[in-house]
């Protein structure tokens, strides 16, 4: 199975700041087809994972521009530029690339 | 507008099975896959398996041996089953939709597994 392995965040960020959340695979998630199948959610307190972004950089519907996915075949980075209350939570990667799909053990997020 | 709600029963006992309803709307079960996750206090988020928009399914190794997962079309619900449970399969299950990506998640149900 794909381990993927996540950072921690030096809580609480000040608002306003920007944060980096990192996720590490044990296994390149470059396909052949050019595209990383790697996708990143929000897990809001007491909800539902939400998905903000996929093949590692596409933002998904409605999510804002604040953040941003990056990354090579088997590091990752989502940056908050600047973050905001609503932000709180904890964030989680997953690959695609391989069944079993797989997540990391999450980030939390906590502003100041 | 898309709608994922699972229903089930609660608490379990263990050795017994599970049974979770997700009913949707907003979509059609023939157009995309559908998914079921699982968030343990042990393991955090595991994908469990799918179904796909055509029927077949597709389960992780972890609970093959237990699960199944299937549908009804006429319903819009999708069905989870898993035999043998365990305390550790306590937890919160989502159903939700898509194939690579989870697009829309159900609110998920709380599963506890106790005597």
């Amino acid at each position: 199975d794909i381990v993927m392995t996540q950072g921690a965040l030096p809580n609480p960020v000040p608002s306003g700041e920007s944060a980096s959340i990192t996720c590490q695979s044990s296994k390149s998630l470059l396909h052949s087809n050019g595209k990383t199948y790697l996708n990143w959610y929000l897990q809001r307190p007491g909800q539902s994972p939400q998905l903000l972004i996929y093949w590692m950089s596409t933002r998904a519907s409605g999510v804002s521009d604040r953040f941003s996915g990056s990354g090579s075949g088997t590091d990752f980075t989502l940056k908050i530029s600047s973050v905001e209350a609503e932000d709180v939570g904890v964030y989680y990667c997953q690959q695609f690339l391989e069944y079993p799909l797989t997540f990391g053990s999450g980030t939390k997020l906590e502003i100041k | 507008q898309v709608q994922l709600k699972e229903t089930g029963p609660g608490l379990v006992q263990p050795t017994q099975t599970l049974s979770i309803t997700c009913t949707v709307s907003g979509f059609s079960l023939t157009s995309y896959y559908m998914q079921w996750v699982r968030q343990t206090p042990g393991k955090g988020l595991e994908w469990m398996g799918f179904i796909r928009s055509g029927g077949s399914t597709e389960y992780n190794s972890e609970f093959k041996s237990r699960l199944s997962i299937s549908r009804d079309t006429s319903k819009n619900q999708v069905f989870l089953k898993m035999n043998s449970l365990k305390t550790e399969d306590t937890g919160v299950y989502y159903c939700a939709r898509g194939t690579t990506l989870f697009d829309y998640w159900g609110q998920g149900v709380m599963v506890t597994v106790s005597s």
